[in-house]
């Protein structure tokens, strides 16, 4: 399975500023996706990044708020913006293989906002 | 919409004793059914997965059967060890797998006493 480096691995922001959020995947991978993990809950999909089309946002999150991009198979990045008290969470990266049904993930990113 | 139950902790059990954490789903379909383990200052690994009914997922001594009938998705391991300490969650995907994010349950933290 593929090795994925997230970064960073933590950061303090103030609230009101953005912060952009980096996964590289070690191969080309189609299907990216990314989570949010507020302290004590479960993960919770924001959105699917594929390469070449938009993110497809879940319930509750949107562009504005949580803009993704997706330039090629290995990379994408996730902006957390205008950031909010509220928003201090761990962001976490996955991908997704079609061959055998599993899932990777990156090691995550932990957020404080101030 | 989707979602996973599984029963929430801590569950503190003494080593060598028998474990097992429920899990229940709702979901359209037949999904692919997964465990995941996160241990103390890691990110998340997968445990274990089936993708159809009456599969069983097994690894690290741990089990875990698909129900379609009674829609479960249980954990079991027969003699657990200081060092299966960690939070474990239950998640599921109605696509056959890596096509689509995963839905997760709220996690259950086990701790086990030497």
């Amino acid at each position: 399975s593929a090795v994925i480096s997230q970064k960073p691995s933590r950061d303090i922001c103030q609230r009101g500023t953005s912060l952009t959020i980096q996964c590289q995947v070690d191969s080309q991978v189609t299907m990216m996706f990314w989570y949010r993990q507020q302290p004590g809950q479960s993960l919770t999909l924001i959105a699917t990044a594929n390469q070449g089309s938009e993110a497809t946002y879940e319930s509750g999150f949107v562009i504005d708020k949580f803009p993704i991009s997706r330039p090629n198979l290995t990379f994408s990045t996730l902006t957390v913006s205008n950031m909010s008290p509220e928003d201090s969470s761990i962001y976490l990266c996955s991908v997704g293989y079609l061959a055998n049904y599993g899932y990777t993930f990156g090691s995550g990113t932990r957020l404080t906002v101030v | 919409g989707n979602s996973v139950t599984q029963m929430e902790g801590p569950v503190t059990l003494s080593e060598e004793a028998f474990l097992t954490i429920n899990c229940t789903y709702t979901a359209t379909g037949y999904p692919s059914l997964f465990w995941y383990v996160q241990y103390p200052g890691e990110g998340l690994q997968l445990l274990l997965k089936a993708t159809k009914a009456d599969d069983k997922g097994s690894n690290k001594g741990f089990e875990a059967t698909y129900r379609k009938e009674t829609t479960s998705f249980h954990l079991e391991k027969g003699s657990v060890q200081v060092s299966d300490s960690a939070v474990y969650f239950c998640a599921l995907t109605d696509s056959g797998g890596g096509a689509d994010g995963l839905t997760f349950g709220k996690g259950t933290h086990l701790i086990i006493q030497p």
